[in-house]
């Protein structure tokens, strides 16, 4: 696709129940990141992979987050027993390669905002 | 402390004055520095990076590294309404792959 592509673009779901977000990143970009921006906050990191693997996982908050891209290109955020407190909009990012080794621009989703009630 | 401040604004300044934005990062280790522009309800995107000590310039923009004193700005010159959004500073840390973002400082261009 053109750009990074993120579903649903809104979800609202009960505490206690589990969810998946998922980011289509451009075609061709071996990087991939998850972030999670809270209102009046940065984006903050959550995870980060190279290819298939999870380079970087050190920003996942808890047990109840995981991710995967099983095939190197589509990423699936998974959270378990959603808590109120992990509301927030979850942006997905990609690039070529890393930016801080080659100057590869980061390309964000337009993000999910998860609202847990 | 948290490992990249900003002042979280909001700054206002007239239309045609030069906006400056400020960014402090504690990881003396840091290699790279971006700033995103994120307007409200829509994701960022980059619009400047920097390695080296010094200025870089690119159209109305300028962003200048001091590793020494660990401080990045930017500066937006001609500033215009169409400025007006949160600014964020990303720094990335030698050896590693991921950015780390600062809290962002809105920007508010008038009239």
């Amino acid at each position: 696709g053109a750009g990074v592509s993120q579903t649903p673009s809104n979800k609202v779901t009960e505490k206690g129940k589990y969810v998946e977000l998922r980011c289509d990143p451009i075609s061709g970009h071996t990087a991939l990141y998850w972030y999670r921006q809270s209102l009046g906050q940065g984006p903050e990191f959550l995870i980060y992979f190279q290819g298939t693997g999870a380079a970087d996982d050190s920003g996942l908050p808890n047990d109840r987050f995981f991710a995967v891209r099983p095939e190197g290109s589509v990423s699936t955020l998974k959270i378990q027993r959603t808590e109120r407190g992990d509301s927030a909009v979850y942006l997905c990012a990609s690039s070529l390669g890393s930016p801080g080794a080659t100057n590869e621009k980061l390309f964000f989703g337009s993000g999910t905002q998860l609202s847990v009630l | 402390q948290k490992e990249v401040e900003q002042n979280s604004g909001p700054l206002s300044v007239p239309e045609g004055a030069i906006a400056s934005l400020n960014c402090t990062y504690s990881d003396r280790g840091s290699q790279s520095f971006f700033w995103y522009r994120q307007y409200s309800g829509k994701s960022p995107e980059l619009i400047m990076s920097i390695y080296s000590n010094g200025d870089k310039e690119d159209g109305r923009f300028t962003a200048q590294l001091n590793k020494a004193s660990q401080y990045v700005s930017l500066l937006i010159r001609d500033s215009q309404p169409s400025d007006s959004a949160t600014y964020l500073c990303a720094v990335n840390r030698r050896n590693t792959d991921k950015l780390i973002f600062g809290t962002g400082t809105r920007l508010q261009v008038f009239p």
